[in-house]
């Protein structure tokens, strides 16, 4: 089992451009999130899925897209980079809500200059 | 507003001694609080999860502790070893929500032999 996975790992983008960070999990779960971390924060959710071609909005969903196509895959998208989405990213996913684990995989840290 | 802050924000011991880290949150309707492992570079890895009728929950060396009644929760590392230098994060779930964890900005913590 891999559990999640996440790529790339780094990036760097000019601003303006765009791209797309993909996360997988092999574990079967319905519920799959995407976090940003920024020194000196806590994690801020941006945008999770609660099943299959499900999304929805989280702390800080500006500037992001998000698509559920398949189970096991949750794509977090930026249209128009900006330095202000300079941060460490984080997948992450979990059976269910309330006490349920939430798996974390390993980063993306983007740069955007 | 919902908020955990955790105390102190960065904390070295030396290796086989035990230290203390705290968390306070205002978060409610309360749902659980987990503590989370981030070493650097990497995704958090989950220690413990504990619901409102829990007050103490152990990993290994780890030993979380609740108060639901004041709102306040510790980790307790007993015997440090160098690699629990990471940063420790405390996290709060609010009752009924799906996805929006409320995280702590975490507590440093190095071991030095």
């Amino acid at each position: 089992n891999a559990g999640v996975t996440q790529t790339p790992k780094f990036r760097v983008l000019k601003t303006g451009q765009s791209m797309t960070l993909l996360c997988a999990q092999d574990m079967n779960h319905e519920y799959m999130y995407w976090y940003r971390q920024d020194p000196g924060m806590g994690l801020r959710l941006i945008h999770y899925s609660v099943g299959e071609g499900t999304t929805a909005k989280g702390e800080v969903p500006d500037g992001y897209n998000v698509s559920r196509l398949k189970k096991q895959n949750f794509l977090l998208g930026l249209e128009s980079a900006a330095p202000s989405q300079t941060s460490v990213y984080f997948c992450a996913s979990s059976s269910g809500q309330g006490a349920w684990e939430q798996y974390f995989g390993p980063g993306t840290r983007l740069t955007v200059t | 507003k919902n908020q955990v802050e955790q105390s102190p924000q960065s904390l070295i011991i030396l290796e086989g001694k035990n230290c203390t880290l705290q968390c306070n949150y205002t978060v409610s309707p309360f749902s659980n609080l987990r503590w989370y492992k981030q070493d650097t570079g990497r995704g958090p890895v989950s220690l413990t999860i504990m619901t409102f009728s829990e007050n103490t929950k152990s990993n290994g060396r780890y030993t979380a502790t609740l108060d639901a009644d004041t709102k306040q929760s510790s980790l307790h590392i007993t015997a440090s070893q160098l690699s629990d230098s990471a940063s420790y994060i405390c996290v709060v779930s609010p009752g009924g929500s799906q996805g929006n964890l409320i995280f702590g900005k975490g507590t440093k913590l190095s071991v030095k032999p």
